[in-house]
């Protein structure tokens, strides 16, 4: 099975910072990766899909970044609504899914 | 509008079943899969397996292999999934959420596009 971690597992940002949370494969998965969002008591959102690519509706302070195996999503200026938990998601693996362990963004 | 909605809460003792629905709306059901992920209390996100609503074709996690077992009415949009033998370590908030293919300059990735509401599932004595 494709393994997924991510790192920090956790920071502490201010509003209007510029933040970045990486993701790692343990082997190569081009382009086959996504990136949610999920807040307290609620459903993960997504957000970035093919490592880059914005889902529609999504504000363009978020990019994603990265192929093979490193990845990253960026915050350009990080909003009060965007303190949440990221989670990255490879789609490499035909129908065997993974999640990273998660990123909590919250307020310093 | 597209969505999906899941069944209530459930309060299970160890070793019964539990049956979780999820049922879609606003888009053609049998055109995409439907997958299932789960979160323990204060962690993170465990992908369960999934099932073509098409075909019903499935496959699911090696660790819960034997355990579960994932359908689809498509009379009714709906999805479901059954987890037996319950365990304590199975008590989670339960989400369906509909695969859908993304195309990019990369070429077509598989996201999670859509999410039920999720359905807390407690293992207990």
């Amino acid at each position: 099975d494709i393994q997924m971690t991510q790192s920090p597992s956790s920071l502490s940002a201010s509003v209007g910072d510029r933040v970045t949370i990486t993701c790692r494969a343990s082997q190569s998965i081009s382009s086959y990766l996504n990136w949610y969002q999920q807040k307290p008591g609620k459903a993960p959102k997504l957000l970035i899909y093919a490592a880059s690519s914005l889902q529609s509706g999504v504000p363009s302070r978020f990019s994603g970044s990265g192929s093979g195996t490193d990845f990253t999503l960026t915050i350009s200026s990080l909003q009060p609504e965007d303190f949440a938990t990221y989670y990255c998601q490879q789609s490499y693996s035909t129908l065997l899914f993974t999640f990273g362990p998660g990123t909590k963004v919250d307020i310093k | 509008q597209v969505q999906l909605v899941q069944s209530g809460a459930e309060v299970k003792k160890p070793g019964a079943s539990v049956k979780v629905s999820c049922k879609a709306s606003g888009y053609t059901f049998t055109s995409y899969g439907i997958s299932w992920v789960r979160q323990a209390p204060g962690q993170g996100l465990e992908w369960m397996g999934w099932i073509s609503a098409y075909n019903g074709n499935t496959n699911y996690a090696q660790k819960l292999q034997g355990r579960v077992t994932m359908t689809t009415d498509t009379s009714t949009s709906t999805a479901y999934m059954e987890l037996r033998s319950l365990r304590s370590d199975d008590t989670a908030v339960y989400y369906c959420a509909r695969l859908g293919p993304r195309i990019a300059v990369a070429g077509t990735v598989d996201a999670f596009d859509i999410w039920g509401q999720g359905t807390m599932v407690t293992v207990s004595s």
